[in-house]
């Protein structure tokens, strides 16, 4: 079956140093990899995505993703983290199908950022 | 350009009623998706429209139904509702193919 996980539930990190959040796949052939956050009372905000090409993507708010194939992983990343960033995250994956480009979330990585 | 909003915020229902949430997709969009999130879960993919067609389902009973207008705005109707249906419905909009899905703010549906 084709599932998405992220193996922390919650990510604690203080204000100004790098923050990784895991994200891995079982999903066949190539399929295209995003992340979202989710801020309360909110919907899914883009963050990124990933289609082919360089390995690491940049995307908004000096969030970037490094895709490893071989390891089939898709984890964000952000160099200095602020208070702000404090939301939950989540990873999906659209897997290459004819007509459907639906969605597997993971279950999501509450990050939160200590002042 | 207008992002993808939905109606209502909140829906309090109570067992075995029927309820219609409404979606309206991000100008020029033509695809819509819908999504069912559980307390404490990822989203789960129920169904996509494109072009007024439905596009392809997820694993959830024919209670949940759904709807693609002209104007690419959609509904999704859920029949006999069950307690474990409340969750936080969202709507995504996206262009042909595998573009980005842009979600809508979600309504939060409360079954007694």
């Amino acid at each position: 079956a084709q599932s998405v996980a992220q193996p922390e539930d919650q990510v604690n990190v203080a204000e100004g140093n790098p923050l990784t959040v895991k994200c891995t796949y079982s999903v066949s052939g190539n399929p295209y990899l995003f992340w979202y956050v989710q801020y309360p009372n909110r919907g899914l905000q883009f963050l990124l995505k990933y289609i082919t090409g360089d390995n690491l993507v940049k995307g908004s708010y000096g969030f970037e993703a490094e895709f490893n194939k071989s390891q089939t992983s898709f984890h964000l990343k952000k160099p200095s983290a602020l208070v702000s960033d404090s939301a939950l995250y989540f990873c999906a994956v659209s897997p290459p199908t004819s007509g459907t480009y639906k969605y597997i979330f993971g279950t999501g990585t509450r990050l939160k950022v200590l002042a | 350009e207008t992002g993808v909003t939905q109606s209502p915020t909140h829906l309090i229902k109570t067992r075995g009623q029927q309820v219609t949430l409404r979606c309206s997709s991000q100008s020029g969009h033509n695809t819509v998706s819908w999504y069912q999130q559980a307390l404490g879960q990822g989203p789960q993919f129920i169904f996509q429209y494109y072009r007024e067609e439905e596009n392809g389902r997820g694993n959830f009973p024919p209670r949940f139904s759904g709807l693609q207008f002209p104007n690419y705005s959609s509904e999704l109707n859920v029949n006999a509702l069950e307690l474990d249906d409340s969750a936080l419905y969202l709507c995504a909009s996206s262009l042909d193919g595998p573009d980005t899905q842009y979600f809508g703010p979600g309504t939060r549906l409360t079954v007694l």
